[in-house]
């Protein structure tokens, strides 16, 4: 079956970095694009960019051009989003999720991890 | 500030018909597919919606699109108590700024 298992809560420092990774099972990798998803605590969802796992080709909302990069590794099937210069804005949980529909329809998700910026 | 409008509330009755709207402008809604979610508490969104009016796979036919101009709709029928929910727009966005752009939100209470 499809699965999307991220890695773990993380609790960063204002100015620091997180990487969180997005593993993948259970269909071809290479097929299907990986959004990253993100919503603050009490929030709204917020798309932060896209990679394709096959060209390594990547998409990001301007709000986080030079700040994030996204990445991956088809031999593990893992997708990975880094995210650099945090501030306590970026607190929020960070889905990754599978592409099935159209440009933006994705039908299987990650647990989601809990980023959490505090000084 | 979310670049797609939506009511952040709605309510209704157990077998009700209520509707969300959604709101944008020519550069996403206006010219571009709209894909509905239902989130839960706790939990990652669901999509519901794809192409403005195509229901994804598993989701009953009660859930239905539509899109006009530079609106969008979901439209919920035979309303059940396990309808209540957040449920999100969202669209691609042609503009420089955006590839993907989000409503704020609707909470359904099913009251």
């Amino acid at each position: 079956q499809v699965q999307l298992v991220q890695s773990g809560a993380e609790v960063k420092k204002p100015g620091a970095s997180v990487n969180v990774s997005c593993k993948t099972s259970g269909y071809t990798f290479t097929g299907y694009y990986i959004h990253w998803v993100r919503q603050a605590p009490g929030q709204g969802l917020e798309w932060v960019g896209r990679i394709s796992p096959n060209s390594g080709g990547t998409n990001y909302a301007q709000k986080f051009q030079g700040r994030v990069t996204m990445t991956r590794d088809t031999s593990s099937s893992t997708a990975y989003m880094e995210l650099r210069g945090l501030t306590s804005d970026d607190t929020a949980v960070y889905y990754c999720a599978r592409n099935n529909y159209g440009v933006f329809g994705p039908d299987y998700w990650g647990q989601g991890a809990l980023v959490t910026v505090s000084s | 500030q979310s670049v797609l409008t939506q009511p952040p509330s709605a309510s209704g009755t157990p077998g009700q018909r209520v509707t969300i709207s959604c709101s944008g402008s020519n550069s996403n809604v206006g010219t571009n597919s709209v894909f509905w979610f239902q989130q839960l508490p706790g939990t990652a969104p669901k999509i519901l919606i794809y192409n403005s009016f195509h229901r994804a796979s598993g989701v009953p036919d009660r859930f239905s699109g539509s899109r006009s101009g530079t609106s969008a709709s979901l439209a919920i029928s035979g309303l059940q108590s396990e309808d209540e929910a957040d449920y999100y727009c969202a669209a691609w966005d042609e503009s420089l700024n955006a590839f993907v752009v989000f409503g704020g939100g609707t909470k359904l209470t099913v009251v």
